[in-house]
């Protein structure tokens, strides 16, 4: 069963710096995996998408990696704003489920 | 066409009392998903349609659960005779199945989410 898992749980970080979100995952059969962002009492918003096949996308500030033989994904954001503040999640698919497996996710706060 | 759609947003409802969400996807979209979060946690997933058929239900989804997708467009999730555990956020997300993307002969099936309908069973 796949397993994903999200370090930190929290972190507060002041506007500017540039900071690393972790995710790690237990299967690496993965199909794709799948960064989004929540905000409180919302839906999700897809940020980043990365095939099994890539090793990174960017949008803007963000950069997503993935390493599967590790069983790794690191979202990075640059140049952190206080917009940035909302819990980051990252999702995995394998080949063998149409479903995602979610972490619990990491609630970023971009101190102004 | 904006984007998926929930209604309702809010329900607040007494246990035992039975309940139905509707789910409204991105129109061209084949791929319907059902998914529930709780508070703290990500999203579970519950069931998952391609077009009208129901191809995959979790272990999560109880008998008290059933979804439809009769046409293929919008789909309805009920939940009989609730109880207090099934409050949580209900989040509905579609996606479309392609053959190819880029030439890299890969699907996408990106999922996109809808705001969710936040269900408190008293």
């Amino acid at each position: 069963k796949q397993e994903v898992t999200q370090i930190p749980a929290a972190l507060s970080v002041p506007e500017g710096e540039n900071l690393v979100l972790n995710c790690s995952f237990t299967d690496s059969a993965i199909y794709n995996l799948q960064w989004f962002r929540q905000d409180p009492g919302k839906g999700l918003t897809s940020l980043l998408l990365i095939q099994s096949s890539q090793r990174e996308q960017t949008s803007g500030r963000l950069n997503a990696s993935l390493d599967k033989s590790s069983g790794r994904s690191t979202l990075y954001i640059a140049a952190s704003q206080p917009g940035d503040s909302a819990t980051y999640l990252c999702a995995v698919r394998t080949f063998y489920n149409n479903d995602m497996r979610f972490g619990a996710g990491t609630r970023l706060t971009v101190k102004p | 066409d904006t984007g998926v759609s929930q209604n309702p947003r809010h329900k607040i409802t007494k246990r035992g009392q039975n309940v139905t969400f509707r789910c409204d996807p991105i129109s061209e979209h084949n791929r319907l998903y059902w998914y529930r979060q709780t508070l703290g946690q990500g999203p579970e997933f519950l069931t998952y349609f391609q077009n009208e058929a129901q191809l995959e239900k979790s272990r999560l989804l109880s008998d008290r659960f059933s979804a439809e997708r009769p046409k293929g467009s919008f789909s309805t999730l009920e939940i009989q005779r609730t109880e207090q555990g099934d409050s949580a956020m209900y989040l509905c997300a579609s996606s479309l199945k392609q053959s190819r993307t880029g030439g890299t002969g890969r699907f996408t099936d990106t999922q996109y989410f809808g705001p969710g309908t936040r269900l408190t069973v008293l």
